[in-house]
């Protein structure tokens, strides 16, 4: 079965440094998203992404987060100066085949756990 | 009332037993309803689906009242290998949009 796959698994940075968290959607879906938890509390929306466009974003995705999708095939979440309460797990998702209305479930990768020190 | 809002557990039960949780949502419009369970440091995975007024895979069932706007899981003969936190996700209409989480119940299943 084709998965999402999310690289690396975990990633240890310093405050204000910069990381890119990268991810593999399902190839034949449309839609992307990453979603972030931070422990012990809910899953968050942080951007969808579609038509090599940003679709939505939430009040968390600020001017420190970007995202891209270089090659066709990465989905990369950026985050320019880490900030201590980045520190959270980041699920990137994939949906959906079809154009227009849509039902599909999101299907996760194993997501990247970030730890800023 | 919140987008969506789950019982927030916990929920300790024995094995063998029947457990039940509600997830109610706030947009109408929307037509697709999923339960994922998560478990620990885990991601997310699609446990079921739910287009129209229920679908049943085994063991669990899940419900969907549109009059009342809310969305049932139940767990029947529980095991402790279902011990999880199953999180209620209500996409809006349209494909690209959020999808929203529920915060989440967890389950603990007991020996």
């Amino acid at each position: 079965e084709p998965e999402v796959t999310q690289t690396p698994s975990h990633q240890v940075t310093q405050m204000g440094q910069e990381v890119i968290l990268r991810c593999v959607p399902i190839s034949n879906h449309l839609y992307f998203y990453w979603y972030r938890q931070i422990l012990g509390q809910k899953v968050e929306f942080l951007v969808s992404f579609y038509n090599n466009e940003i679709s939505e974003k939430s009040e968390i995705f600020d001017d420190q987060f970007s995202v891209e999708r270089p090659d066709g095939s990465n989905f990369t979440l950026k985050i320019r100066s880490t900030k201590l309460e980045d520190s959270a797990m980041y699920f990137c998702a994939s949906r959906g085949t079809g154009t227009g209305y849509d039902n599909s479930p999101l299907h996760f990768g194993n997501g990247t756990r970030l730890t800023v020190t | 009332r919140k987008e969506v809002e789950q019982d927030p557990g916990p929920f300790n039960v024995p094995e063998g037993a029947t457990v039940a949780f509600n997830c109610t949502y706030s947009n109408s419009a929307s037509q697709s309803f999923f339960w994922y369970r998560q478990d620990c440091r885990k991601e997310p995975k699609l446990l079921m689906s739910v287009y129209s007024s229920g679908n049943e895979d085994g063991r669990f069932t899940a419900q969907l009242n549109r009059a009342s706007q809310y969305i049932s899981l139940l767990i029947r003969d529980s095991k402790l290998s279902d011990s999880a936190t199953y999180l209620c996700v209500v996409p809006p209409r349209g494909s690209a949009r959020q999808l929203t989480f529920g915060s989440g119940t967890q389950l603990t299943v007991l020996p």
